[in-house]
């Protein structure tokens, strides 16, 4: 089975500019859920999506979005790009089983803001 | 205010002895926990995970321990390879914060030939 995969891998924007990155999620999986990694901060929850519905969302400013198609392929969005918004976007999927699933992660989007 | 630590920054270990990760949490509300591997450039791998219901859980090389009460969990791999040496992320999770993951801040395993 494919895994989770994340497009473009490499990405370079100027500041005020916006963006869009994309996810395939591990095919039968519903829910996609994004993380943003940082130096600084670590690996911080964005949001989930299932179902084509935000179901959580981190705390983070309303320049990100996200949403999720039928096919639960997701795309999240930031908006007026910050120099503090260089990071590694990931993605993770899991099917869900009603229960605790094991997320499991794209290779990641690594966004540089000029 | 950081709910999941991991308080080694680093750590160096020769290979075919013991390493032991360690992960300190906040949040008693975490039911679920997790431990994941990163490379450089690449996204997190699942390794191996706990339930809140149990203390050990094995796979492999892999074992993790979870203590409730001291709030504390650490990963061991019997015997590390140089192929462990990773970065290394403990994560929990609240069953009905729709599995929201909280991760530690990671440590850097180097496995030494």
């Amino acid at each position: 089975k494919a895994g989770v995969t994340q497009t473009p891998r490499y990405l370079i924007k100027t500041r005020g500019q916006q963006v869009t990155l994309s996810c395939s999620p591990i095919s039968g999986h519903r829910s996609v859920s994004w993380y943003q990694q940082t130096p600084g901060q670590g690996l911080q929850f964005l949001f989930e999506y299932f179902s084509e519905t935000q179901r959580n969302k981190g705390n983070f400013p309303g320049r990100f979005s996200g949403r999720q198609f039928s096919n639960s392929r997701s795309e999240m969005n930031v908006s007026t790009l910050e120099l503090g918004d260089s990071a590694l976007y990931l993605c993770a999927s899991r099917l869900p089983s009603g229960g605790i699933d094991t997320q499991y992660f794209g290779p990641g989007t690594r966004l540089t803001v000029l | 205010d950081q709910q999941v630590k991991q308080n080694s920054p680093s750590l160096s270990v020769q290979e075919g002895r013991i390493s032991i990760l360690n992960c300190d949490y906040t949040n008693s509300m975490f039911d679920y926990f997790l431990w994941y591997k990163k490379y450089p450039a690449e996204g997190p791998t699942f390794l191996i995970s706990i339930s809140s219901i149990k203390d050990k859980n094995e796979d492999g090389r892999f074992t993790v321990f979870l203590n409730k009460s001291a709030k504390h969990l650490s990963l061991h791999i019997v015997p590390s390879q140089p192929g462990d040496s990773a970065v290394y992320f403990c994560a929990a999770s609240v069953y009905n914060a729709g599995n929201m993951l909280t991760f530690g801040g990671g440590t850097r395993l180097m496995v030494k030939p």
